[in-house]
Formats: structure tokens, sequence, C-alpha cells
């Protein structure tokens, strides 16, 4: 399987909170990311956690990473129709670079 | 400050044809990654260079793709003879010294690539 795995697709209705999870098997990773990505847009980084952390909350985010399980998720509380987007996780790899997962597809309905 | 510019946005190419994907990185940052994504997936990393160096290819196709930094100038993917399988946005990212933890990585808005 992947290195680093997303569910597809997530559906939430404005003001709910969304889950995002993702999971990955390699624990040597010390930095994780999460990335937003708007249609025809590049990426843009909306939080990391080190791997060292169990959780980081930022305004309307919340990260939490269970390292035992290689779980990571991001919360977004009080979901706007604003972030409907594609979030991809990220893990830090050896050699400065990113391994990314497939993406979930976040849709918000008014 | 300018963000990471890449051009063009948009590039279409008949098979057979060169492709050259341009990145100029952030202001003070001498690393730049470049990704691949094709249609409904993640990214995949394929290439880090510093300035004249290249660090890491091991994401690279063997044939037809190759990258630079110079010294002076943007840093360049080629891509010859593209193929349709080719078709994807590109992008290209840069960091200073190291990308990890706040530093973190710059994206840019990709290079959308379509081989007809």
């Amino acid at each position: 399987g992947e290195d680093v795995e997303q569910s597809l697709f997530l559906s939430v209705r404005e003001g709910d909170s969304s889950v995002i999870n993702c999971t990955y098997t390699d624990s040597s990773s010390t930095y994780l990311y999460w990335y937003k990505q708007e249609p025809g847009a590049g990426l843009q980084l909306l939080t990391y956690i080190f791997s060292n952390m169990d959780m980081k909350q930022d305004q309307r985010l919340t990260v939490l990473l269970n390292k035992k399980d290689k779980h990571l998720s991001l919360r977004i509380a009080d979901t706007q129709t604003g972030d409907s987007a594609i979030y991809f996780c990220a893990r830090g790899a050896a050699g400065n670079k990113l391994t990314f997962g497939g993406g979930t597809r976040v849709l918000v309905k008014p | 400050n300018a963000g990471v510019m890449q051009n063009p946005r948009h590039l279409v190419r008949r098979r057979g044809q060169e492709a050259r994907l341009r990145c100029s990185p952030m202001k003070g940052h001498s690393h730049v990654y470049w990704y691949r994504q094709l249609p409904e997936e993640g990214l995949k990393f394929m290439v880090y260079l510093q300035k004249e160096n290249i660090i890491d290819e091991s994401g690279m196709p063997k044939e037809r793709f190759s990258a630079e930094f110079p010294k002076e100038g943007p840093s360049i993917l080629r891509i010859q003879q593209v193929v349709r399988g080719d078709s994807a946005a590109y992008f290209c990212a840069s960091s200073p010294q190291t990308g990890q933890g706040a530093n973190g990585y710059t994206f840019g808005s990709g290079t959308r690539l379509t081989v007809v």
C-alpha cells in the first residue's frame, strides 16, 4: 500500500466540524503537515506538527497525532463554504522531501 | 516579497515535442523541489536541487526528464519527447536551508501540462 493514506471524500454541513484522517507507515518522520489545495491553485500550508507532540491548535484548526497508531487528523471547527478544497497530509521524509497522501476532497454544503 | 513563481501556468505540447517548465524560488531560498500531480492523485516527489547541484533525483523518470538550477536564473524542468502520460500538474516548491517545520516549503501555483 501507499506510505501515506487518506480517505477520498468528506461531505459536511456548513457550521459543523470536519475531521480529515490520515495514516502513514514510516515512523521516522520528524514533521507532519496539512496542506490545502483549491481548484487550479497550488498548495497552501495550513499547519504542521512535530512528531513529539500529540496535539496542536491554531484558531479553527486542531491537529491530533497518535504516533503509536501512526494516525494524524485535522479537525476544522465551524466549517465554512470557503473550506471546500482538497486537503493533503504529508510527512517530512529523509533528505528534505515530502511524501503526500492522495488527498481528501472536502465538500461543504450550505 | 513574491512567492514561488512558476511559468507558464498552462502549457500544451504535441506528442514528441519538448516541454520546459520554469520555477523561480522565493527570495532567500536556495533549495528547490519539483513534484508531479497526476489527475485525481497526490503529489509525487521528483527532484531536489540546490544551486548548480542535484541533491536527490530519486523520483525522476530515468529517461526524457531532466532538471537544473543554474547559478543565475530559474530552475528548469525539461521533458523531452513528451507523451500523453506526461500530462499532469507540475509543482515547484522552495525552502531555506532546511524545509522542515516552521520554515516549511512554499509551493508555486504549478504548471499544468497537457500533451495532445
